[in-house]
């Protein structure tokens, strides 16, 4: 069984241009959320999504947007990136979006803004 | 405003013996925990976990220690061994979304 995807693994970006992140959650599962990670802290929420509708968004500016397609795969879009945006970026599948169900985590795309 | 607190940074337990990683909340309406297993360069890998309803979760080498009163868990590793050298978040679930700890690293030596 494939677990969560995500692509790209790692990427290097200039100050102010923009990227996409891509997640391809397990197979059945609906809800795909997206996190932060900076070296030394625990992951921090972005944004979650179940059946194609946002169900969440933490404390990240407007910046920050993503979207859920049909097949469940969402993708993660950062504009006009700082340097502090330099990360990991977590990408987590649920099979849906109540609180009593594991969350299951890709390898990350990290990324790096100079 | 961090409502759940790893407040060791790292442990160091020697191989075989027991490993006891801490975790406090300050949310008393959490009600559903998770323990995450994190190696460099990979994603974080789901451990354990328990719901307020239950006191211990139990599976294998691992144990999770819940107690409300306090606001605090615990997650056990017995016996620990070198491959659980990693680090380890702990997380409350709330709205659909997981809240985590700053993280403490374990080193397990031979």
């Amino acid at each position: 069984d494939a677990g969560v995807t995500q692509s790209p693994t790692h990427l290097i970006k200039t100050r102010g241009q923009q990227v996409t992140l891509r997640c391809s959650p397990i197979s059945g599962h609906k809800s795909v959320s997206w996190y932060q990670q900076v070296l030394g802290q625990g992951p921090q929420f972005i944004f979650q999504y179940y059946e194609k509708e946002e169900r969440g968004r933490g404390n990240f500016p407007d910046r920050f947007s993503a979207r859920q397609f049909p097949n469940y795969s969402s993708e993660l879009n950062v504009n006009a990136l700082l340097l502090g945006d330099s990360a990991l970026y977590l990408c987590a599948s649920r099979y849906a979006d109540w609180d009593y169900t594991e969350a299951f985590f890709g390898q990350g795309t990290r990324l790096t803004v100079v | 405003d961090q409502q759940v607190k790893q407040n060791s940074p790292s442990l160091s337990v020697q191989e075989g013996r027991i490993s006891i990683l801490n975790c406090d909340y300050t949310n008393s309406m959490f009600d559903y925990f998770l323990w995450y297993k994190k190696y460099p360069a990979e994603g974080p890998t789901f451990l354990i976990s328990i719901s307020s309803i239950k006191d211990k979760n139990e599976d294998g080498r691992f144990t999770v220690f819940l107690n409300k009163s306090a606001k605090h868990l615990s997650l056990h590793i017995v016996p620990s061994q070198p491959g659980d050298s990693a680090v380890y978040f702990c997380a409350a679930s709330s709205g659909g979304k997981l809240i985590f700890g700053q993280g403490t690293e374990l080193s397990v030596k031979p």
